[in-house]
């Protein structure tokens, strides 16, 4: 049980084009869930989190405008890279927690790649 | 502030050398600490909840233990396959419940 998934694994797009990456919950209902960002040999810096109906919560120094992040339905949320450019570039993870436990459970990552 | 600090950054280990891995930690009411595994691109995987002191959970090789100030997860007769980064994570009580991550430690068994 607990299984997230996250679609697309891998993304490439032009400068300046949106990306939308989706990530559901798919055994479980996620009341909350969260968006990171990883470099290469970093951890994890979390970006955001929302709540299922809710506007998102963004970490200090994160571009609300530029990360849209939706969390409409309590099985689905979604992570919009607006008018993406390569520094953008990097491994993005969601992950999602139900209201019966205290642990969040993550989805594989997708790697976004902007040229 | 939460605050988690992981050690070491990196350990080398013999297959079959038996070792610890360290999570210290300060947060005001601890609600749980968590461990996961994470695989070169991918996401991390959840190994354990720990929720208060005193308190141990196994699984195959692994074994975690938890303290008011610290947690260790114990790994018994290593294999390669259980190379990646441990992340050691906590999350308070009240408030947001937002979880804090420490920064890894980065395994590598050798055969």
């Amino acid at each position: 049980g607990a299984v997230v998934s996250q679609h697309p694994s891998w993304v490439i797009c032009k400068s300046g084009t949106s990306v939308k990456i989706e990530c559901r919950s798919l055994d479980f209902q996620a009341t909350t869930m969260f968006w990171y960002r990883q470099f290469p040999k970093q951890s994890l810096m979390l970006m955001a989190t929302s709540n299922e109906g809710s506007k998102a919560t963004y970490e200090q120094g994160v571009e609300k405008d530029k990360f849209l992040i939706n969390h409409a339905s309590l099985t689905l949320s979604t992570l919009t890279v607006t008018s993406a450019h390569p520094e953008d570039s990097s491994f993005y993870i969601c992950s999602a927690r139900g209201s019966s436990f205290t642990e969040q459970f993550f989805g594989p990552g997708t790697r976004l790649t902007v040229l | 502030e939460d605050q988690v600090t992981q050690s070491p950054e990196a350990l080398r280990l013999q297959e079959g050398e038996s070792s610890s891995l360290n999570c210290s930690y300060t947060v005001s009411g601890l609600r749980g600490l968590f461990w996961y595994r994470q695989d070169p691109g991918k996401g991390p995987e959840f190994l354990f909840t720990l929720y208060s002191a005193g308190e141990e959970k196994e699984k195959e090789r692994l074994k975690a233990t938890l303290t008011k100030k610290e947690s260790f997860l114990h790994i018994t007769a290593p294999k390669p396959e259980d190379s990646a980064t441990y992340l050691c994570a906590v999350q308070a009580g009240g408030g947001s419940y937002i979880p804090t991550f420490g920064r890894g430690t980065s395994l590598i068994v050798h055969p």
